[in-house]
Parts: C-alpha cells; sequence; structure tokens
C-alpha cells in the first residue's frame, strides 16, 4: 500500500518570497510522485510528476520538487510566490500494477499569499 | 480538445433518496476514474475503469454505489441509497492507457440532508 503525508495543512508567504510545500511518502514499490493544484471552483491540474528519471522535477508556473528516496520526501518549492499561487495543493502518490494506477492523494496543503 | 465534461455541476437530495452522476472523458481516452472528495480531503479513488472493464473497485462501497461504463465511453456512478456522508464533490478524470496523466473533469457537489 502507498500513502503520502503533507506536513502542512496551511501555509502563509508574502508575495515574492520562496514557497516550500512538505510532502513525504511510503511505497513498497517505485512510485511515480505528483503535485496537484486545486484553485477555488476549479478543476484538478497537474503541476509536475517524478516518474523515475531527473530527480529534479520542473513544472508548471515556475514549481519545482526534488525526489530524495533516502528521506522518502518530495518536497515542492517555487523561488518566488505570486497572488495567483493561492490555492490548495495535493501530493499525490501512484503504484501501476495490473493495470491499476489510481492516485493516492494526500491531505492537501492551503497555500495563502500575503500581499 | 474538449476536456472531461461532468453532469449535473450540483445536487442537492435528502437520504435514503438515490441519485446518478455522469461522466464523458476526453476522446480516445481509455481508462476513467471516478474519485470522491469529502471536504477538506484529498480525493479518494472509488473505481478505474479500462474501456468498459472494472480495473480497481477496492475502495468502492459496493453496498450502495454501482458504476458503469457502457461501450467504454460515458460512465455513471450511482448512491442508492444516500446518506448524510455522501456528501463530497465527486471527479471524474480520464487518462490514455493506464500510466498516463489524468485529466480531471470540474466534479459533482452532492449534499445530502
Amino acid at each position: 500500500a502507498q500513502s503520502v503525508t503533507q506536513l502542512d495543512s496551511h501555509v502563509s508567504v508574502s508575495e515574492g518570497t520562496p514557497v516550500l510545500l512538505r510532502c513525504n511518502y511510503s511505497s513498497s514499490y517505485s512510485p511515480s510522485l505528483f503535485w496537484y493544484v486545486q484553485h477555488p471552483n476549479k478543476g484538478l491540474q497537474l503541476l509536475l510528476k517524478y516518474t523515475s528519471a531527473a530527480t529534479l522535477v520542473k513544472g508548471i508556473n515556475g514549481f519545482e520538487a526534488e525526489f530524495k528516496k533516502s528521506e522518502t520526501s518530495f518536497h515542492l518549492t517555487k523561488p518566488s510566490a505570486h497572488m495567483s499561487d493561492a490555492a490548495e495543493y495535493f501530493c499525490v502518490v501512484s503504484v501501476s500494477g495490473g493495470g491499476a494506477d489510481g492516485l493516492t492523494f494526500g491531505k492537501g496543503t492551503h497555500l495563502i499569499i500575503q500581499p | 480538445e474538449a476536456g472531461v465534461a461532468q453532469s449535473p455541476r450540483y445536487k442537492i437530495i435528502e437520504k435514503r433518496q438515490s441519485v446518478a452522476f455522469w461522466c464523458n472523458p476526453i476522446s480516445g481516452h481509455a481508462t476513467l476514474y471516478w474519485y470522491q472528495q469529502i471536504l477538506g480531503q484529498g480525493p479518494k479513488l472509488l473505481i478505474q475503469f479500462q474501456n468498459n472493464g472494472v480495473v480497481d473497485d477496492s475502495q468502492l462501497p459496493k453496498d450502495r454505489f454501482s458504476a458503469e461504463r457502457l461501450k467504454g465511453v460515458d460512465s455513471t456512478l450511482k448512491i442508492q441509497p444516500a446518506k448524510l456522508e455522501d456528501s463530497a464533490v465527486y471527479l471524474c478524470a480520464s487518462s490514455l492507457p493506464a500510466g498516463y496523466e489524468q485529466y480531471f473533469g470540474p466534479g459533482t457537489r452532492l449534499t445530502v440532508t
């Protein structure tokens, strides 16, 4: 079985400062890891994904994440926050087997951007 | 390219009533998923279809929930009878063969009173 733990339910940063959203995962097999973003009243959007290639993954809107197997972590970062980044962020794990590849979501981190 | 379509967008029912949700995936996507997102939580997979066959329904409460994907395209998720704890957003997603990126629809917000 696989799971993800998002270490912060809420993160508040000032506009223009760095963003760090923390995620630890648990998986018996080599996982695929994702970050999704959900803006209010909008659908889920894929930010980036790790699938055992480069450990530093670059995504959309300036976000990136680093896969650290030794720490079982997949933290999301952005050098400079923008007001439009305010949203709910989900760390997600998937382990494919027998054709099943449903996503297991964390509980989410609400990112607040202070002007 | 049109995205994943879902209807209705909102539904309010009383407990013990029945309700059905419809999903039309992106054209050509063989894999379809239904997720349940309770307020304040991340989505939880209910069922995964590959074409019109079920791949994974281990987290589907089969005593009250059912889903079908006739002809391998559209899908319907039904709840009968509904309970208060079924209040949630029901998300449909689709992908090319399993393992590719999942694209999510806007969801159906269900309120059970």
